[in-house]
């Protein structure tokens, strides 16, 4: 198994470029969600889905879209990136949302963006 | 406030020295998760332990050792005879409901970088 895997690893972007961050696992994972590092911040939650068809926004959803039309796939669109969109980004999946004792979170090795 | 406090924002000690990472998190949640991570320089987030709310037991393993005490809501992770390879952002987090209870959700810590030398 690949597990989780994200391209770009590098991008960096003009302010109001469009871009899409590319999620991937192949693990049959039905939890997916995508995270942003900044320094000093930890990891904050941008978006998240149970399952194909079903998205839903966490803690920082502003200026991200997002779609999940496969179980495998869940990319993260910027639709018109802004400086305070440069961080790193992380994607992650788990078997379901329920963190049990069997249910490992598995992340990506992540996105360095970078908007001008 | 907080969900998950890790006061401490950076660390340097000497190697084989013991080194204790600190963990206080908020919840009103009776069942919930505390995870630690770690973030070695190159980046990626290693998963290092997991703990339910039910289940207060310390945990070693090899170096690493973990106390939880939910009198204190805290989660505190040492490292035995640090060695330079311990050396990165450690992540403390907390899973819990939301959403009005019907998901989880992971809240991280700002993490404390632990740097080891030799």
């Amino acid at each position: 198994n690949a597990g989780v895997t994200q391209t770009p690893k590098f991008q960096v972007l003009k302010t109001g470029q469009s871009m899409t961050l590319q999620c991937a696992q192949d693990m049959n994972h039905e939890y997916m969600s995508w995270y942003r590092q900044d320094p000093g911040m930890g990891l904050r939650l941008i978006h998240y889905s149970v399952g194909a068809g079903i998205t839903d926004q966490g803690e920082v959803p502003n200026g991200y879209n997002v779609s999940r039309s496969t179980t495998e796939d869940f990319p993260l669109r910027l639709l018109s990136a802004a400086p305070s969109q440069t961080s790193v980004y992380f994607c992650a999946s788990s078997y379901s949302i329920q963190p049990s004792s069997y249910n490992e979170q598995f992340f990506g090795p992540g996105t360095r963006l970078t908007v001008l | 406030a907080q969900k998950v406090t890790q006061a401490q924002t950076e660390i340097s000690v000497v190697e084989k020295e013991d080194v204790t990472l600190d963990c206080v998190y908020e919840t009103r949640d009776t069942t919930y998760y505390l995870f630690w991570y770690k973030q070695p320089p190159s980046g990626e987030l290693v998963f290092l332990i997991r703990r339910n709310s039910f289940d207060e037991q310390n945990e070693i393993s090899g170096r690493y050792s973990w106390n939880f005490q939910k009198s204190t809501s805290s989660f505190n992770f040492t490292i035995t005879a640090s060695q330079v390879v311990d050396s990165a952002v450690y992540f403390c987090a907390l899973s819990e409901l939301y959403s009005g209870g019907s998901n989880y959700k992971l809240t991280f810590g700002k993490g404390t970088l632990l740097t080891v030398n030799p």
